[in-house]
């Protein structure tokens, strides 16, 4: 596609209840991230994939946080037994290629979260 | 560890006047710096970015940024603000890992208003 697309860009939920959320990168983009952006704070790393592996998962907040990524492609970021803590906008990034520290993220519009 | 600081977490100038957003990192290594920008409601777009080379790199909107090494800085300038500047702005570095990937660590944003 033309750019990140992310879905849903809103969704609120129970808590307690498991939310899905979807990352559409560029075709061609082997390196995905999801960052959590939280009211008034910075952008925090969640996690890396390059292809359909996931080296670095230091920056998942806890075990009810989990990622796969399919086909080098769509990655879902999955958060069960949501809290209020969690409500946050989740941006996905992607680019070409990873290793080399030259290369431009592209970043979704973001799915912002909201658990009630 | 490798962090960025954006000292001012909200600026606010006048139509017209100059700007400079302060940032400073913590790398070993010759840093890879951009400067992202947030305008409410969308993703993250990339303003500049520096890699090698000359110090003063341009970007898109007129910004400008200058790398120096000497300071750990890599603050972002321009000339005259207009009010579609409004927005936030993330300063970021690239970090290298071993094992063959990089992801970008964040500075925690600093919120420019701008003032007809």
């Amino acid at each position: 596609g033309a750019g990140v697309s992310q879905s849903p860009s809103n969704k609120v939920t129970e808590k307690g209840k498991d939310v899905e959320l979807r990352c559409d990168p560029i075709s061609g983009h082997t390196a995905l991230y999801w960052y959590r952006q939280s009211l008034g704070q910075g952008l925090e790393f969640l996690i890396y994939f390059q292809g359909n592996s996931a080296p670095d998962k230091s920056g998942l907040p806890s075990d009810r946080f989990s990622a796969e990524r399919t086909g080098g492609s769509v990655s879902t970021l999955t958060i069960q037994r949501t809290q209020q803590e969690d409500s946050a906008v989740y941006l996905c990034a992607s680019s070409l290629m990873a290793g080399t520290g030259d290369t431009e993220a592209f970043f979704g519009q973001g799915t912002r979260l909201t658990v009630v | 560890a490798q962090s960025v600081t954006q000292p001012d977490i909200h600026i606010t100038v006048s139509e017209g006047a100059s700007l400079e957003l302060r940032c400073n990192y913590s790398y070993g290594a010759t840093p890879y710096l951009f400067w992202y920008v947030q305008s409410p409601g969308q993703g993250l777009q990339l303003l500049l970015k520096y890699f090698s080379g000359d110090t003063l790199v341009q970007g898109i909107k007129g910004f400008e940024a200058e790398f120096k090494r000497s300071q750990s800085s890599f603050n972002l300038r321009k000339p005259s603000v207009h009010w579609s500047d409004a927005a936030e702005y993330f300063c970021a570095v690239d970090q290298v890992l071993s094992g063959g990937y990089n992801k970008l660590i964040f500075g925690a944003g600093t919120r420019l208003a701008v003032h007809p």
